[in-house]
Order: structure tokens, then C-alpha cells, then sequence
């Protein structure tokens, strides 16, 4: 099973400040198979990244996603107000299927 | 617009048996690979169970197989989740999610999930 290390566990930062947020990989993942998703509370989780850097529909681009192998970045770069919000990475490289742990990005 | 209602959720006690399901609307239901993901109160995502759109092979995650069935009725455009020996830890919100594309099991829809709890 391939394990997803999502870091930092909390970000706070400001509006308009630039998020990093990070997925570390057990094993070597291909890029066309990771994916990024936005939770909101009290929200069903939302596809923001697929394929490592494709933004799904309707994702602006402010989002973007870029990464191989074992690591993978999720960048905002400019925070919006509704940018706050719990990240999850996810492989589909390999069964089973794997989320990371969340990053919670906060307003500082 | 994709739309995706699960139902079924309840309290239930440890041991007994419960049946989640999903209805599907707004894309061609039986083209796609549906999946249950669930998420315990105050956690992260785990991928539970899922069926390909094809030929309806299905794929589970070790803490469930051998206890949850998944099935889907393409007829009536539903999934459904079959679940028995309920244990305290299958406590959680119950979402349905629809399979991105033939490239990738990533997914592009979800539904607002079933909360399911096991407790005596």
C-alpha cells in the first residue's frame, strides 16, 4: 500500500499569500495517476487537480498542482478567503486507492 | 449536472447489517466506474469499495472485504453498498463518488454522504 504524507499538518497564512502545501509518497507514484481535492466543513470533498497538474473544471487557476516520483506540490497562489479549507492528495497508481492525512490551510 | 443522493445511513449496533445506496443523475450512469469512500467523524479519506462501468468487477480495501458487497443497477442508475459484521470502526460519513475517467481512478463527483454508526 502506498502511503501519503500530507505536510504541513496546519497552514496559517494570510489572504493573498501563496500556500504550499506537500504529499510525500512511500513509493514512486506516476504523475498521470495523483490527484489534489479541496473539503470544506461540512462539504463533500471537491477535485481540484488530476494527473498531478490538470486543473478540473471549473478550478481556477490560481491552483495549481506539479510533482513525480515521491513528491508532489499543491500551490495557491494567491489565497482567496473561500481557499480555506482541509487538502487531501490521493494516488491511483496502485491498489488500494490512498489518501494522504490533510493538510488544513487556515486564516492566520 | 451530475447529481449523486446517497440514502441508508442509520445507527446501527456491532454485528448487524445495513445497505447504503446512491442515486445517479445527470450523466450516462453505466459508462462510469462508481466508488464508496468514507470518512470518520473529525478524519481524513479512505477509499472503500469500487465497481468499474464495464463488465462490473469489483474492488475493496482490506478493512472491509469479505463484508461489504458492492453493486450497481444500471437499469435504475444506482449503487449500492451492502454491509454487514458491522464494527465500531466502519463509523462514518458514506460518500459516493464518481470514477473521473477511463485514464485515472480519480474523482470528479461526490455525493453529500450517509453518516453511518455502529455503537451499542
Amino acid at each position: 500500500e502506498i502511503v501519503l504524507t500530507q505536510s504541513p499538518g496546519t497552514l496559517s497564512l494570510s489572504p493573498g499569500e501563496r500556500a504550499t502545501l506537500s504529499c510525500r509518497a512511500s513509493q514512486s507514484v506516476s504523475s498521470r495517476y495523483f490527484a489534489w481535492y479541496q473539503q470544506k466543513p461540512g462539504q463533500a470533498p471537491r477535485l481540484l487537480i488530476f494527473g498531478a497538474s490538470t486543473r478540473a473544471t471549473g478550478i481556477p487557476d490560481r491552483f495549481s498542482g506539479s510533482g513525480s516520483g515521491t513528491d508532489f506540490t499543491l500551490t495557491i497562489s494567491r489565497l482567496e478567503p473561500e481557499d480555506f479549507a482541509v487538502y487531501y492528495c490521493q494516488q491511483y497508481d496502485s491498489s488500494p486507492l490512498t489518501f494522504g492525512g490533510g493538510t488544513k490551510v487556515e486564516i492566520k | 449536472e451530475v447529481l449523486l443522493l446517497e440514502s441508508g445511513g442509520r445507527l446501527v449496533q456491532p454485528g448487524e447489517s445495513l445497505r447504503l445506496s446512491c442515486a445517479a443523475s445527470g450523466f450516462t450512469f453505466s459508462s462510469y466506474a462508481m466508488s464508496w469512500v468514507r470518512q470518520a467523524p473529525g478524519k481524513g479519506l479512505e477509499w472503500v469499495s469500487s465497481i468499474s462501468g464495464s463488465d462490473g468487477r469489483t474492488y475493496y480495501s482490506d478493512s472491509v472485504k469479505g463484508r461489504f458487497t458492492i453493486s450497481r443497477d444500471d437499469s435504475q442508475n444506482t449503487l449500492s453498498l451492502q454491509m454487514s459484521s458491522l464494527r465500531a470502526e466502519d463509523t462514518a460519513l458514506y460518500y459516493c463518488a464518481k470514477r473521473g475517467s477511463s485514464y485515472g481512478y480519480y474523482f470528479d463527483s461526490w455525493g453529500q454522504g450517509t453518516l453511518v454508526s455502529v455503537s451499542s
